[in-house]
């Protein structure tokens, strides 16, 4: 089996502050995946990458940057934090289509 | 734009019961579906997908799905303790490549001793 590794498990930051969160996978799998979840509002796709150096917009993308420069690693870069995106990013990979993504445990975001 | 909503937000089910969790999606030509499971404090883990009409049984677990009328509920039979987690229904975009799944809001399952 494989594991995902986030880091750090807790961030917390100021107000119009760049924040960066990682994720490293050793399953070898393809596409990864960053995920922000809400109180209430379930999982809403950020962006996702399916090769090394692919980078794909999800549905919010907007004030946030990623970047996979290898295949095993995939950073999300809050690029300046507002209080009103505290929450949850969760990290996930898969092998393919169809396939079940597999999550990290996540980073919570404060913003102070 | 797909909209996938859960029902009910929360449910209260005496252990060795039957939990039943609904949801509804609006894109029809959607044809892949998963159930994930969250426990406090981890990421969601997958349960399991369904993707013909009719039933999947996965041991306590079995998922319906009706594409016709845009429905996929998952039951959970002799409910344990540990099944206590926020439950998710994720629908699989057409777009083609990478999977894009449209998560609902979760149903937080309490499963009472």
């Amino acid at each position: 089996g494989g594991i995902i590794t986030q880091t750090p498990k807790f961030l917390i930051g100021q107000e119009g502050q760049k924040l960066t969160l990682k994720c490293q996978q050793n399953f070898n799998h393809d596409t990864m995946y960053w995920y922000r979840q809400d109180s209430g509002k379930g999982l809403r796709l950020i962006y996702y990458s399916i090769t090394e150096n692919d980078l794909q917009k999800g549905d919010l993308s907007e004030g946030y940057d990623a970047s996979r420069e290898k295949k095993s690693s995939f950073s999300l870069t809050v690029t300046s934090a507002q209080k009103n995106e505290m929450a949850v990013f969760l990290c996930a990979s898969s092998p393919g289509q169809y396939a079940e993504q597999f999550f990290g445990p996540g980073t919570r975001l404060t913003v102070l | 734009q797909q909209k996938v909503q859960q029902s009910p937000e929360s449910l209260i089910v005496p252990e060795g019961g039957m939990a039943s969790l609904n949801c509804t999606f609006s894109d029809r030509n959607s044809q892949y579906f998963w159930w994930y499971r969250q426990h406090s404090g981890e990421g969601p883990k997958a349960l399991m997908s369904i993707f013909s009409n009719g039933d999947k049984k996965e041991g306590r677990f079995t998922a319906h799905l009706n594409k016709a009328s845009l429905y996929v509920s998952l039951h959970i039979k002799d409910s344990q303790p540990s099944d206590s987690a926020l439950y998710f229904c994720a629908v699989r975009r057409n777009t083609g490549g990478a999977d894009r799944l449209t998560f609902g809001k979760g149903t937080q399952l309490i499963i009472q001793p």
